[in-house]
């Protein structure tokens, strides 16, 4: 079975506060980890994806298996960046489901 | 980027009846479907995959006969929830996703149901 935990359901940091969303995973295989955000009043929209280990409005994740960690981070956090993210795991290859944890309410407080 | 549409946005009814929810891609062909029921301060809950063709793939606890799910076209899947009642009333989000298992999944905007 595949699983996805975020321990925190509400981060609150101050602006310039470095961020890290905690992310664990459960998963026999070889995952595809991705983490996704819903701004207030917005459809939920991918941030980023392990695969591309790319950078995306200054966040970073990178995926640690012998942790089974997915944590997403930014240095410095900016007031836009308050949201709800979601941590989502898919199987690599063909229709595979994604599985998202329940989510954490980012809330940088000026 | 591309879009997914949910039609309707917001929908009322009475216990007892039928209401379909339809979800579009819009500018892309979508091979595989997915619709998710997200209860208040919830995570999202994959309720089944569709793909396009063939019959859709539901999770465990989620009742295929209440909940229909047809993936006729590339760009249209609909749920159709039948035979409403309260404890139904949710908030619905389907997701489409391209032919590569690596495409991206995009998500409609959802689906608020309440059932009177």
């Amino acid at each position: 079975a595949q699983r996805v935990t975020q321990p925190e359901k509400l981060l609150s940091v101050f602006k310039g506060a470095p961020v890290e969303l905690k992310c664990n995973y459960s998963y026999s295989g070889s995952p595809e980890l991705f983490w996704y955000v819903q701004y207030s009043r917005q459809r939920l929209q991918l941030l980023l994806r392990h695969i591309s280990r790319e950078s995306i409005k200054g966040f970073t994740a990178d995926l640690n298996k012998g942790e089974t960690s997915f944590h997403l981070k930014k240095p410095f956090a900016q007031e836009e960046d308050s949201a709800m993210y979601y941590c989502a795991l898919s199987g690599a290859g063909g229709y595979q489901k994604v599985t998202f944890g329940i989510g954490t309410k980012l809330q940088v407080i000026p | 980027g591309a879009v997914v549409s949910q039609h309707p946005s917001r929908v009322i009814c009475k216990s007892g009846t039928s209401v379909k929810i339809e979800c579009r891609s819009l500018d892309f062909q979508a091979t595989t479907m997915f619709w998710y029921r997200q209860f208040p301060k919830q995570s999202l809950m994959l309720m089944a995959t569709s793909n396009e063709g063939s019959k859709a793939t539901y999770e465990q606890g989620v009742e295929k006969d209440k909940f229909l799910i047809n993936h006729a076209s590339l760009t249209l899947s609909t749920l159709t929830v039948t035979s409403a009642h309260p404890e139904d009333s949710s908030f619905y989000i389907c997701s489409a996703r391209g032919g590569q298992s690596t495409d991206t999944q995009y998500f409609g905007p959802g689906t608020r149901l309440t059932v009177l």
